[in-house]
């Protein structure tokens, strides 16, 4: 089983509607969960950290984690068309410091 | 502000070259990660360094070395250049304890 899992996508939302981006992980002993994220090109940004079971909200952003289903979630409202991008789920296995990631989500708001 | 960042942005070597990337942070991190991020594979973990001398293989380090002489920077080599090893390479740093990593640039090698 791989590590980090995202589906690939493309996963193609009309513009103002919420896109729903969606990880899971292996390792159950992980602590730190990240969302970044990658326009073509260019390097990953941070967009989300999330370390406790439940939802933290951040403008439109919603990062959700449940531990419990090893399942990570980003939402997206209110969808705009520069949001068009890879979104990248990543893992800090914290037994040992390293991060590692899913093959990410292409997302694209259709105006 | 701090930052990290990646030198050359653009290489084009030929096949059993030596070639060397580098990578400078400036967060003070621990932490520094080397990803090769090619199509269908997403970004996968070459090597890593929680602090100086300390260097560990990712998972696919096979044909890499780095070493850790400062906090600051994380050369990665590439022993014999092959095609395989075309991509694009991305520098990372993270702290101590399950923070964020923090990316450079990128490098954009090409082997021929």
């Amino acid at each position: 089983q791989k590590e980090v899992e995202q589906n690939s996508g493309p996963l193609s939302v009309p513009e103002g509607a919420i896109a729903s981006l969606n990880c899971t992980y292996s390792d159950r002993v992980s602590q730190s969960f990240f969302w970044y994220r990658q326009y073509s090109g260019k390097s990953p940004e941070l967009i989300m950290s999330i370390y406790s079971n439940g939802d933290k909200e951040d403008g439109r952003f919603t990062a959700q984690l449940n531990k419990a289903s090893q399942y990570v979630s980003l939402l997206i409202r209110d969808s705009q068309p520069s949001d068009s991008a890879t979104y990248l789920c990543a893992v800090n296995m914290n037994r040992d410091d390293k991060i590692i990631f899913g093959k990410g989500t292409r997302l694209h708001i259709l105006p | 502000d701090a930052e990290i960042t990646q030198s050359p942005r653009h290489k084009i070597t030929e096949t059993g070259r030596q070639v060397t990337l580098a990578c400078h942070q400036t967060w003070n991190h621990n932490n520094m990660f080397w990803y090769r991020q090619d199509l269908g594979h997403g970004l996968r973990l070459i090597h890593y360094s929680y602090g100086v001398q300390d260097t560990n293989k990712g998972e696919v380090s096979d044909g890499y070395s780095v070493s850790r002489s400062n906090t600051e920077d994380l050369p990665l080599t590439l022993e014999s250049a092959a095609s395989s090893q075309t991509s694009v390479y991305f520098c990372a740093s993270s702290g101590r304890g399950g923070t964020e990593a923090f990316f450079g640039q990128g490098t954009r090698l090409t082997v021929v």
